[in-house]
């Protein structure tokens, strides 16, 4: 398995704001998600953290509200922007090994928007 | 886009057997996952498969049948501690390796 951080584990910011989310991984991974979970629903994908080009998105999710960064092989960031009351959520990122198809998640942040 | 569904709530007892149906409507199909989450926590892998058949890893093993679009996932021995959200997910080749969740189950074990 993977060891994975995220920072902040949680916040509570006001409306109109951002907060940019860090996820750190112990070792090199291919890939990196970011995923949503609002309060009782399962997860959804947000976008796909590509390594030194721009992330992929998915339905409903954009760069200009969400911007994602991925410097490196370990690290990536994602922002979220201009937040508003409907933004509170729980944030994770996944990873996955080149060498097979298991996908660990991080302990996740906790986000809520006053 | 896929389609997932799952039950939305199981409830078995102690020392039972109890299995998960997970259905799904999607293209190019390229794997099926099983995750457990405890609220409060994040996902844990249980299962992957992306062949037809059988997975057994200890008490859960997980089932797939790519030509009826059809997975479960198989708790034996339930334990107090089994009582999660059991989250179905699938990856389809044009998205990479992301994974699309069903809505879960809700499982409760009882005593």
């Amino acid at each position: 398995s993977a060891v994975i951080s995220q920072k902040p584990s949680r916040d509570i910011c006001q409306r109109g704001t951002s907060l940019t989310i860090q996820c750190q991984v112990d070792s090199q991974v291919t890939m990196m998600f970011w995923y949503r979970q609002q309060p009782g629903q399962s997860l959804t994908l947000i976008a796909t953290a590509n390594q030194g080009s721009e992330a992929t998105y998915e339905s409903g999710f954009v760069i200009d509200k969400f911007p994602i960064s991925r410097p490196n092989l370990t690290f990536s960031t994602l922002t979220v922007s201009n937040m508003s009351p409907e933004d509170s959520s729980i944030y994770l990122c996944s990873v996955q090994r080149a060498y097979n198809n298991e996908q660990f998640f991080g302990p996740g942040t906790r986000l809520t928007v006053l | 886009g896929q389609n997932i569904d799952q039950p939305t709530e199981m409830t078995a007892t102690e020392g039972a057997i109890v299995q998960i149906n997970c259905t799904y409507q999607t293209s190019g199909f390229n794997g099926l996952f099983w995750y457990q989450q405890h609220a409060g926590e994040a996902p844990t892998f249980l299962s992957y498969n992306v062949l037809d058949g059988l997975e057994e890893k200890g008490r859960f093993s997980s089932f797939l049948s790519r030509s009826k679009g059809y997975s479960y996932l198989l708790l034996k021995e339930l334990q107090m501690k089994d009582s999660a959200s059991y989250l179905c997910a699938v990856t389809v080749s044009n998205s990479g390796y992301a994974l699309n969740f069903g809505k879960g189950t809700s499982l409760l074990v009882t005593p």
